[in-house]
């Protein structure tokens, strides 16, 4: 069964400091695509970066990167440079592409504090 | 483009009555899916729908239920609320199934039930 773990519920970093925010997956979907959000304390949620299964590459969205380790079906958040605005929780998200096209599985999401 | 659109942003019910929210997706997406937010069991998928048919469904109650109408617009209805509904509902559009196709949310409605 599809599911998304982030094993860190709150994570607190200083101002212009790098964080990384973990994120495990498990699907038996060979097609998938993974999807981090962040939502501020307003409740939108704000798509940041997105990774597929066949890229080779890892994606980079300006200060947001992902760490894709298909063989660990890992796909951590890198947040460079971090600024008071990046204070929200973010959560990460997949989507099987052969089996629930329209459906993202989410996970419990990270708290992340920036200090200035 | 436009983003996707929640109508009301705030509701306040009580129990028993019933409730419709609306979503409008962003223009040419397809598929508008619901979730629910609460603090206790995080984001649950409601449903989808594609061109105006139910394709996915989620493990809520029959008195969760959704329409699509022709210009992809959505609605989710709850009826005999509880007190557990008081949740975050949001909706979100994509545009197609490829893998690339990002699910895009709207602000949300918050809905509370006294």
């Amino acid at each position: 069964a599809q599911k998304i773990t982030q094993t860190q519920p709150g994570m607190f970093v200083q101002e212009k400091e790098a964080v990384t925010l973990d994120c495990t997956y498990d699907t038996s979907d060979p097609s998938y695509g993974l999807f981090w959000y962040k939502q501020p304390s307003s409740g939108e949620m704000i798509f940041l970066i997105y990774q597929g299964s066949y890229d080779q590459q890892n994606a980079t969205e300006g200060r947001y990167s992902l760490n894709f380790q298909k063989a660990r079906k890992s796909a951590n958040l890198v947040i460079s440079a971090s600024q008071l605005g990046d204070s929200a929780m973010y959560f990460c998200a997949m989507r099987e592409i052969n089996t629930n096209a329209g459906k993202s599985t989410f996970g419990d999401g990270t708290t992340l504090t920036v200090k200035p | 483009k436009a983003g996707v659109t929640q109508t009301p942003r705030y509701l306040i019910k009580t129990r028993g009555q019933q409730v419709t929210l609306s979503c409008s997706p962003i223009s040419g997406h397809r598929s508008v899916s619901w979730y629910q937010q609460t603090p206790g069991q995080g984001l649950q998928f409601l449903f989808e729908y594609f061109s105006e048919t139910q394709r996915n469904k989620g493990n809520f109650p029959g008195r969760f239920s959704g329409r699509q109408f022709s210009n992809s617009r959505s609605e989710m209805n709850v009826s005999t609320l509880e007190l557990g509904d008081s949740a975050l509902y949001l909706c979100a559009s994509l545009e197609g199934d490829r893998a690339a196709d990002t699910q895009y949310f709207g602000p949300g409605t918050r809905l509370t039930v006294l």
